[in-house]
């Protein structure tokens, strides 16, 4: 168990709405992470937070939006919803800094369907 | 190499067998090498961080090799048991800890 946790796991949205999706990282952890993985493929950096700024981004559209607040959880909104944003979302938490490993600790992602 | 590239896509081998897979990353402005592990219906797990060019680190029956000037790594695992079954994911990180990842390799192990 990472510590991580996600939520919804499983949410179905039809084209064009809004969808947010929510992360509590691990504790001490001060930075958050969230990839897309597509059907059949490995996971996709959309952007990093840390301290409440990107930090980072992807080559994803300005859709895609992200929040981190002081308690360094964090929410990731995609608007306008298209059909190839159906996927799992993977968050990921990690500790810039210090002697840290640079390994990412996940949770088990939400699954977005669009419809 | 532009990408993170890995193979075999996926491997079946039987109980007691011994494999391994690769991971190809671009070698210039090279970071840091990560290996996760990837058990259906679970988080990714972090096996191995790799930074140095020759390094080899071990976590029990897994292994995992790096050479960045050429711009690889092998992840082997000795005497495969049915509990090693998983997507084993290897992504090249920056400093920031921005990892581009492989496709992965779905490793299933029959009895």
């Amino acid at each position: 168990e990472t510590g991580v946790t996600q939520s919804p796991t499983h949410l179905i949205k039809t084209r064009g709405q809004q969808v947010t999706l929510r992360c509590s990282s691990q504790s001490g952890h001060n930075t958050v992470s969230w990839y897309q993985q597509a059907l059949g493929q490995g996971p996709q950096f959309i952007f990093q937070y840390y301290r409440e700024e990107e930090n980072g981004r992807g080559n994803f559209p300005p859709r895609f939006s992200g929040l981190q607040f002081p308690n360094y959880s964090s929410e990731l909104n995609v608007n306008a919803l298209e059909l190839d944003d159906s996927a799992l979302y993977l968050c990921a938490s990690s500790l810039l800094g210090g002697s840290n490993t640079g390994e990412l600790f996940f949770g088990e992602g939400s699954r977005l369907t669009v419809l | 190499i532009l990408n993170v590239e890995q193979s075999p896509q996926s491997l079946h081998v039987q109980e007691g067998d011994s494999t391994n897979f690769t991971c190809s990353f671009p070698s210039s402005n090279f970071y840091a090498l990560h290996w996760y592990r990837w058990e259906t219906a679970k988080s990714p797990e972090a096996l191995f961080v790799m930074t140095l060019n020759g390094d080899e680190k071990k976590k029990g029956r897994i292994s995992a090799t790096l050479n960045t000037k050429e711009g690889y790594s092998y992840l082997y695992i000795k005497g495969s048991q049915p509990e090693d079954s998983a997507t084993y994911l290897c992504a090249s990180g920056g400093a920031g800890n921005m990892l581009t990842f492989g496709g992965g390799t779905r490793l299933m192990v029959k009895p």
